[in-house]
């Protein structure tokens, strides 16, 4: 199976800018696209999908959320922060079954 | 507005069953790769299993945890997935939620609102 791994937590200021990484086991790449997709979960509510292959936007999502990477390295960044950003997230890779997700990372304001 | 309703949750003994039904609309379901997922106590996310379309033949895929003892399943005619838990494990204990993937690819863009399975003595 691909592991995903995601810091447990970060904090940071209103404002600023958030960096949230995912490192895989093994790469997520094929044919020219990455299978990484990152997802929004607020207390009590369902994931919320962010981006699809690493770095585009979902429907609905605001700019200041954007993704990156390639390979075994991603990142969601949210610049800048506000407070209703407040959630954990999570990545999620479809490159090879089982679908598997990180561990989550709740951001959390300073 | 696409929308995804599971029901069939609730708390069972170790060892019996339990059928989850996720009944769907706002979309064209029978062409939907539809999956389960779902999500521990401690917060992590998990797949669980996935049915494809009549077009790829129904396949089905599941999670090596649940393999055996869950079957995903699906009735076009009512636009609603099913999942039907056997030899359940307190491990099992979740809530679970449907999706739709995006086929081909397998990013979830819908999710239902989840029920709750909890396997308890």
């Amino acid at each position: 199976d691909i592991v995903l791994t995601q810091s447990p937590a970060l904090a940071v200021s209103l404002g600023q800018r958030a960096t949230i990484s995912c490192k895989t086991n093994q790469n997520v790449d094929y044919y020219g696209n990455s299978y990484m997709h990152w997802y929004q979960q607020k207390p009590g509510q369902q994931p919320k999908l962010l981006i699809y292959l690493a770095s585009n936007l979902a429907s609905g999502i605001p700019a200041r959320f954007s993704g990156r990477g390639s390979g075994t390295d991603f990142t969601l960044t949210i610049d800048p922060v506000e407070a209703d950003d407040t959630a954990t997230y999570y990545c999620q890779q479809s490159r090879n079954l089982p679908w598997t997700f990180g561990g989550g990372t709740k951001l959390e304001l300073k | 507005e696409v929308q995804l309703v599971e029901t069939g949750g609730g708390l069972v003994q170790p060892g019996k069953s339990l059928k989850l039904t996720c009944a769907t609309s706002g979309f064209t379901f029978s062409n939907a790769w539809m999956h389960w997922v779902r999500q521990s106590p401690e917060k992590q996310l998990e797949w669980v299993a996935q049915i494809k379309a009549k077009s790829n033949n129904y396949a089905t895929y599941y999670a090596e945890s649940v393999k055996g003892r869950f079957t995903i399943s699906r009735d076009d005619s009512k636009s609603s997935v099913y999942l039907q838990m056997n030899s359940l494990k307190e491990e099992d204990t979740a809530i679970y939620y449907c999706t739709r993937g995006y086929p081909g690819i397998d990013w979830f863009a819908y999710w239902g609102q989840g029920t709750l399975v909890t396997v308890s003595s």
